[in-house]
């Protein structure tokens, strides 16, 4: 079945860093989702992307959808304490998968005070 | 507030007992989904439903029965058939209308005593 890796794993960085993380497939998809999740919660929707080169951004939070449709990444600006989290990245194909996400592992991002 | 809700927050379950998770929707969305999520993992889908009275099976059905008798409610019973049932059980809904994301639940976390 189709399977997207997300990178990296998790992320220890000090605050005021900026953060990258991406997310590859080797399947095309039609929209990218990108969430965070905090301990005990469910994940909340950060950033939408439904075309292929899409650039869009939330406050400190840009992503954007691969120009292949097999990729995308999210960069958070001048992190702060209230960053940390697990953030996931989900691709919808509405081909065949009836609007079934699917979801990478997730980078746990820590940011030290 | 419109939102999804699910209860209870934590759960319990005896050896050999079926227990029922909760998930309510007053989006009016005619999708509903339930996933499972272990530590360091993405989230895996179990069963998800598209209209009243349908549902499908997700990647991971074994030992899990659903209903949707309704179109908020769609809950998850965990039956004795499910070995390993300790995790995080997250519900989302979408609107099947368009390019809608999937929104989340605050989870239910099921423990074996």
């Amino acid at each position: 079945g189709q399977q997207l890796n997300q990178s990296p794993q998790s992320m220890f960085i000090q605050e005021g860093e900026d953060v990258s993380m991406n997310c590859t497939s080797s399947s095309i998809f039609n929209t990218w989702l990108w969430y965070k999740q905090e301990p005990g919660e469910g994940p909340v929707l950060l950033i939408a992307l439904y075309k292929a080169g899409e650039l869009t951004s939330n406050g400190r939070l840009t992503a954007q959808f691969g120009i292949t449709r097999k990729d995308s990444f999210l960069n958070i600006s001048a992190s702060i304490p209230s960053d940390v989290g697990i953030y996931f990245c989900a691709g919808l194909n509405y081909g065949g998968s009836q609007g079934n996400l699917i979801f990478g592992k997730g980078t746990k991002l820590s940011v030290k005070p | 507030d419109g939102g999804i809700t699910q209860s209870p927050k934590y759960l319990f379950r005896k050896e050999g007992q079926n227990v029922t998770l909760s998930c309510e929707q007053n989006l009016n969305h005619d999708a509903m989904y339930w996933y499972r999520q272990d530590p360091g993992q993405g989230l895996r889908l179990i069963y998800y439903s598209q209209i009243v009275n349908d549902f499908q099976k997700g990647d991971i059905a074994e030992g899990y029965s659903v209903s949707r008798e309704k179109k908020e409610s769609f809950p998850l019973t965990v039956t004795s058939a499910q070995k390993n049932p300790t995790a995080f059980y997250l519900c989302a809904s979408r609107n099947d209308r368009g390019l809608q994301a999937q929104h989340f639940g605050d989870g239910t976390r099921l423990s074996i005593l």
